[in-house]
């Protein structure tokens, strides 16, 4: 059972970059996962930001970048704002029509 | 600007049915594939079904594969899931989604289902 992981929990101070990632337990994630990335904030729908692994949506910010890191997809807040703080979602396609969410990472910014 | 609303959900007992629908606007619906997403209370996203934008492919989470099926009527804009079986486990927030570039670039708002004796 392939499982999407990402970090539970970070914590970054303003104006700092941070990196979120988004691993595969079985295997590496590469660009023909289409690797995305959404923000959730409590009571809301989840909200595109990066589509085909550093694609940025359309009105997202570019302090917001995604990548390829060694064998994980990453996404790179630069110049944390108070108002990134919200939980972070990967999602991949892992092929045989099926797409999976990592668990999430809860990002505060403090 | 694209718009996706659900409608359908409520309260179901375990082995009960409900059926969502989501109306769309805003966008070619017919060129669209399209998603349902769900989200327990408190917990993370699911993808729960993916249907092409012709109607001919439909995959999903083995979870739910032979309790659900995704269905859309091209003619109304409108993309449905048909939920039997219903599981406590069910229980979530239910988006649809569009499909782009196999990322969801537009969701609806969610409608909860709740599955309770």
């Amino acid at each position: 059972q392939t499982v999407v992981t990402q970090e539970p929990s970070f914590s970054v101070s303003p104006g700092r970059t941070i990196t979120l990632t988004c691993g595969l337990t079985s295997g590496s994630v590469s660009i023909d996962h289409y690797p995305s990335w959404y923000q959730q904030t409590p009571g809301q729908a989840p909200r595109m930001l990066i589509y085909r692994t550093n694609s940025r949506s359309s009105g997202v910010p570019d302090r917001f970048s995604g990548s390829i890191l060694g064998n994980k997809a990453a996404l790179t807040i630069t110049g944390a704002q108070a108002d990134d703080e919200s939980h972070y979602y990967c999602m991949l396609f892992v092929g045989s029509g099926v797409w999976l969410f990592g668990g999430g990472t809860r990002l505060t910014v403090l | 600007q694209v718009h996706l609303v659900e409608s359908g959900g409520g309260v179901a007992q375990p082995g009960g049915s409900l059926r969502l629908s989501c109306g769309a606007s805003g966008f070619s619906f017919t060129s669209n594939n399209m998603h349902w997403v769900r989200q327990s209370p408190g917990k993370g996203l699911e993808w729960v079904a993916f249907i092409e934008h012709n109607g001919k492919s439909k995959w999903y989470v083995d979870s739910v594969r032979g309790r659900f099926t995704i269905s859309r009527d091209n003619s109304r804009n409108t993309l449905s899931l048909q939920m039997n079986s219903l599981r406590l486990e069910d229980t979530a927030v239910y988006y649809c989604a569009k499909d782009f570039n196999y990322a969801f670039d537009n969701w609806g708002r969610g409608i909860l289902v709740t599955v309770s004796s």
